[in-house]
């Protein structure tokens, strides 16, 4: 079965310094790998998603994810954080074929909180 | 804003109670989805639909149930709430684009139910 670990349940980071929340994944075979945001009281928002090539991917609102297989990682990053990237993020992944893989598996989610 | 649409977005009631959680969605998408997301945890998938009179049931064991009679329409229900049930849960939806892992899905705002 597949899962996904967030070590951190609470990143804080000064506006206009770069942030990383770190996601690191198992799964079976090749990966679909995603980013989701939630801001308070509303539901999920995608942000980013990782199919296969280029390891470097860009998303929604300047945040980019870097794929890397031999860590089984895909850190969610952007260089200049703002105030209203303040929310929850969620990791998620889904193997590409076998056993689960009709199914999208989150992690626990990351608070990011951008300090002014 | 997304176009999937969830009532009520915040409902108390009492033990024993039988209680629906309305979910539509006017994207014409065939797959939808229940989650169950506590504070600090995974949003766990509790059920899914791939199409009409089609439905599957999740990771998560849930004493609701679901139906799909209409492809906008997907409604969950708890025939005897109870105070374990008191939880948020989304509804999501995401389309068929070919590459069937790596649907974005797309959210409902959340319906977060108390049961006393």
């Amino acid at each position: 079965a597949q899962s996904v670990a967030q070590p951190e349940d609470q990143v804080n980071v000064a506006e206009g310094n770069p942030l990383t929340v770190k996601c690191t994944y198992s799964v079976s075979g090749n990966p679909y790998l995603f980013w989701y945001v939630q801001y308070p009281n509303r539901g999920l928002q995608f942000l980013l998603k990782y199919i296969t090539g280029d390891n470097l991917v860009k998303g929604s609102y300047g945040f980019e994810a870097e794929f890397n297989k031999s860590q089984t990682s895909f850190h969610l990053k952007k260089p200049s954080a703002l105030v209203s990237d303040s929310a929850l993020y969620f990791c998620a992944v889904r193997p590409h074929s076998g056993a689960g893989s009709y199914q999208l598996t989150f992690g626990k989610g990351t608070k990011l909180s951008v300090i002014p | 804003e997304a176009d999937i649409y969830q009532t009520p977005r915040y409902l108390v009631i009492g033990t024993g109670k039988k209680i629906t959680l309305e979910c539509s969605q006017t994207m014409g998408h065939d797959k939808m989805y229940w989650y169950q997301q506590d504070p600090g945890m995974e949003l766990h998938l509790i059920h899914y639909s791939y199409g009409v009179n089609s439905t599957e049931k999740g990771d998560l064991s849930s004493e609701s149930t679901v139906s799909r009679i209409r492809t906008e329409h997907f409604p969950l229900t708890l025939e005897s709430a109870r105070p374990s049930h008191t939880s948020q849960y989304l509804c999501a939806s995401s389309e068929f684009t070919g590459i069937s892992g790596a649907n974005v899905l797309t959210f409902g705002a959340g319906s977060r139910l108390t049961v006393l």
